[in-house]
């Protein structure tokens, strides 16, 4: 039973656009969010997270809401630009002192110049 | 200075024989996880050592697979008589204490012929 969902395998968007990558989850415990980016034959790389009782983090071109009451935080990155083609992992924390990370089976981007 | 290093990069063994893999955290990180991605899937927790605390085993699979720290250093997982559902990416992370902000390595591939 997945407990973070990331419903879209890939996403392709034009370089400059914006990027939103979305991730829902099922369990209410979960209080801290966190975004990983992952290039081939690397590994995955933290990039952005949030603590649950904010509802946006923002660094630089990349910025993630979350919506407690939907269960659903969503990457943007703007501009867009080639070099962020890449698969994103969304992971979840369940709990202060947890240190096991739950993950979605990531979203693979393209940025197309 | 050097992050996460794990080795073989690649491993490829029949099925039925023992592999291991090696893990060389961040130096001065006192947290170290196992995880696994297999193909299509998000990141599964493993294991997890801290400093000198009985290691978190409640991920491994089953009783083949196992892993040890030492020195608080170095890890090794070991899984014994491999199966073809072993095939995976094994990813290695390192933090500074149970932090959810975790320094991966680039993962050794295991395929189980």
């Amino acid at each position: 039973d997945q407990q973070v969902k990331q419903n879209s395998p890939s996403l392709s968007v034009q370089e400059g656009r914006i990027s939103i990558l979305n991730c829902d989850y099922t369990n209410s415990m979960f209080d801290y969010f966190l975004w990983y980016k992952k290039y081939p034959a690397e590994g995955p790389t933290f990039l952005i997270s949030i603590s649950s009782i904010k509802d946006k983090n923002e660094d630089g071109r990349f910025t993630v809401f979350l919506n407690k009451s939907a269960k659903h935080l969503s990457l943007h990155i703007v501009p867009s630009q080639p070099g962020d083609s890449a698969v994103y992992f969304c992971a979840a924390r369940s709990g202060a002192g947890s240190y096991q990370l739950t993950f979605g089976k990531g979203t693979k981007l393209s940025v197309i110049p | 200075g050097a992050g996460v290093s794990q080795s073989p990069s690649n491993k490829v063994t029949e099925k039925g024989k023992d592999v291991e893999l090696r893990c060389d955290p961040i130096s001065g990180h006192t947290a170290l996880y196992w995880y696994r991605q297999s193909l299509g899937q998000g990141l599964e927790f493993l294991i997890y050592f801290q400093g000198n605390s009985a290691p978190d085993k409640s991920g491994l699979p089953s009783d083949r697979f196992s892993a040890e720290r030492t020195g608080g250093s170095v890890s090794t997982l070991t899984i014994q008589r491999t199966q073809q559902e072993d095939s995976a990416v094994y990813l290695c992370a390192s933090s500074l204490g149970a932090s959810e902000k975790l320094f991966f390595g680039s993962g050794t591939q295991l395929s189980v012929l």
